[in-house]
C-alpha cells in the first residue's frame, strides 16, 4: 500500500530564512509526486509536481522540490520565505495515469513564519 | 478558465439529517474526485468518476455515502443519516489526464458540521 510521511508536524522559520519541508513516500511503482499548500479554511493549491525527467522541479511562489529515488524522498525547498508562506503544506503520491487510487496524502506540515 | 467550485462552502446540520454537496469541475476536465479531510489530517480519497462513470467507490466510508455525476459534468456527494463523526471538510478535485499524467486541481471545499 502506498503511504506518505511528513515527519515534521510544525516548523517555525524566520522571515527571509531558507526552508526545507521533508516528505518520504512508499510506493510500489514509479511514483507521481505532488506538493500542495492549504491556507486556513481553504482548498488545496498545487505548488509543483514530479512526473518524470529532471529530478529537480520548479513550482510557483519560488518553491522547488527534489526527487531522490534512493531515499524515497521529495523534499520541498524555498531559499527565502515570506510571511505569506505561512500555511499547511501537504505532500502526496499517486499512480501514473491517476484514477482508481486517487492521491495519498501525508498529514501535513504547519509552517509558521516568525517576523 | 475558472477553477473548481463547490457549494455550499459551509453546512451545519443535525445528526440524522441528509446532506448533499455539489462540485463543478474545471470545464472539459473529464475526471472528478472526492476527498474527505478531518482536522489535522491530509485529504483521504473517497471516490472518482471518469465522465459519468463512477470507476472507484470502494473507498466510500460507509453505505450512507453516495456520489453521482449524471451527465459527466457536475457531481454531487450525499451523506444520509449524518453522524457527528461525519464532520469534516469535503474536497472535490478535477483533472484532464494528458499523456499518462493526471494532475488534480482542488476546489475550496465544503465544511460540514454535524451537531
Amino acid at each position: 500500500a502506498q503511504s506518505v510521511t511528513q515527519p515534521d508536524i510544525h516548523i517555525t522559520v524566520s522571515e527571509g530564512a531558507s526552508l526545507e519541508l521533508r516528505c518520504n513516500y512508499s510506493y510500489g511503482a514509479t511514483p507521481y509526486l505532488f506538493w500542495y499548500v492549504q491556507s486556513p479554511g481553504q482548498g488545496l493549491q498545487l505548488l509543483l509536481k514530479y512526473f518524470s525527467g529532471d529530478t529537480l522541479v520548479q513550482g510557483i511562489k519560488g518553491f522547488e522540490a527534489e526527487f531522490k529515488r534512493s531515499q524515497s524522498s521529495f523534499n520541498l525547498r524555498k531559499p527565502s520565505v515570506h510571511w505569506s508562506d505561512a500555511a499547511e503544506y501537504f505532500c502526496a503520491v499517486g499512480a501514473h495515469g491517476g484514477g482508481a487510487d486517487g492521491l495519498t496524502f501525508g498529514k501535513g506540515t504547519h509552517l509558521i513564519i516568525q517576523p | 478558465d475558472t477553477g473548481v467550485s463547490q457549494d455550499p462552502r459551509h453546512k451545519i446540520t443535525k445528526r440524522g439529517q441528509n446532506v448533499t454537496f455539489r462540485c463543478d469541475p474545471i470545464s472539459e476536465h473529464n475526471r472528478l474526485y472526492w476527498y474527505r479531510q478531518t482536522l489535522g489530517q491530509g485529504p483521504e480519497f473517497l471516490t472518482y468518476f471518469q465522465n459519468e462513470a463512477q470507476l472507484e467507490k470502494s473507498r466510500l466510508l460507509s453505505d450512507r455515502f453516495s456520489a453521482e455525476r449524471p451527465k459527466g459534468s457536475f457531481s454531487t456527494l450525499e451523506i444520509q443519516r449524518t453522524e457527528q463523526g461525519d464532520s469534516a471538510m469535503y474536497l472535490c478535485a478535477s483533472s484532464l489526464p494528458d499523456r499518462g499524467s493526471d494532475t488534480q486541481y482542488f476546489g475550496p471545499g465544503t465544511r460540514l458540521t454535524v451537531l
